[in-house]
């Protein structure tokens, strides 16, 4: 079991500029995550999907954040355009079911920074 | 929404000593309470977790305890050790039934810093 594979590991990128974060949910995990953790508001949900499809963007920020999940084995985040307060670490984490007995499993994660 | 406040932010202590952190929740259904555990550079890892109705659980150093009534649980890390210094959050999250297919949204605490010095 490889884990949930997140890539890039850091991201520099200027003001403006369109960033793509990518991951690869653990193989079988029906449910897939994106976090964002700071160090102002913690970690945060920002959207997550079912079988590929989305059911809870609530979290998503702002419309520069756009995430999609293509198929059972990848999903981006976008943001587009970025900005300085974007900088952040972004989580993927996958999950196999919404019972107890369901943890969720994080990548390791990718370091945005905007400047 | 559920609110989750946690506490102390920092504790450092000797090791072989032991660490207790406390979290509170606000939204009464909630009947999930896992514990993560984040390493530098890593993301957070499920190190124990707790249902509604249990009142402790115990896994060789680390236990945890849940008091529905006043909203709160803890975790416990005796005999600490250099290895155990990461940042632990708590979380809550109500999962409807074992077979749902709505998920539990986990809130989680802000962290705590837990150094262990040998």
């Amino acid at each position: 079991d490889a884990g949930v594979i997140q890539s890039p590991r850091h991201e520099v990128t200027e003001m403006g500029q369109e960033v793509t974060l990518r991951c690869k949910p653990i193989s079988g995990h029906d449910y897939l995550f994106w976090y964002r953790q700071t160090m102002m508001r913690g970690l945060e949900l920002l959207i997550y999907f079912n079988n590929n499809v989305p059911i809870d963007d609530s979290g998503m920020p702002e419309d520069r954040f756009s995430a999609k999940m293509p198929n059972a084995s990848f999903s981006t985040l976008k943001i587009q355009p970025s900005e300085p307060r974007d900088s952040a670490v972004y989580f993927c984490a996958s999950s196999p079911g919404p019972s107890y007995n369901s943890p969720l499993h994080f990548g390791n994660g990718t370091r945005l920074t905007v400047t | 929404g559920e609110n989750v406040e946690q506490h102390p932010s920092t504790l450092s202590v000797q090791e072989g000593d032991s660490a207790v952190i406390k979290c509170t929740y606000s939204d009464s259904a909630s009947n999930y309470f896992p514990w993560y555990k984040q390493e530098l550079g890593k993301g957070p890892q499920l190190i124990i977790d707790i249902r509604s109705n249990v009142g402790e659980k115990k896994d060789q150093r680390i236990a945890v305890t849940l008091n529905k009534t006043a909203k709160h649980f803890s975790l416990h890390i005796t005999e600490t050790q250099p290895e155990d210094s990461a940042v632990y959050f708590c979380a809550a999250s109500l999962v409807k039934n074992a077979g749902g297919t709505s998920y539990g949204k986990l809130t989680f605490g802000q962290g705590t810093i837990l150094t262990v010095h040998p």
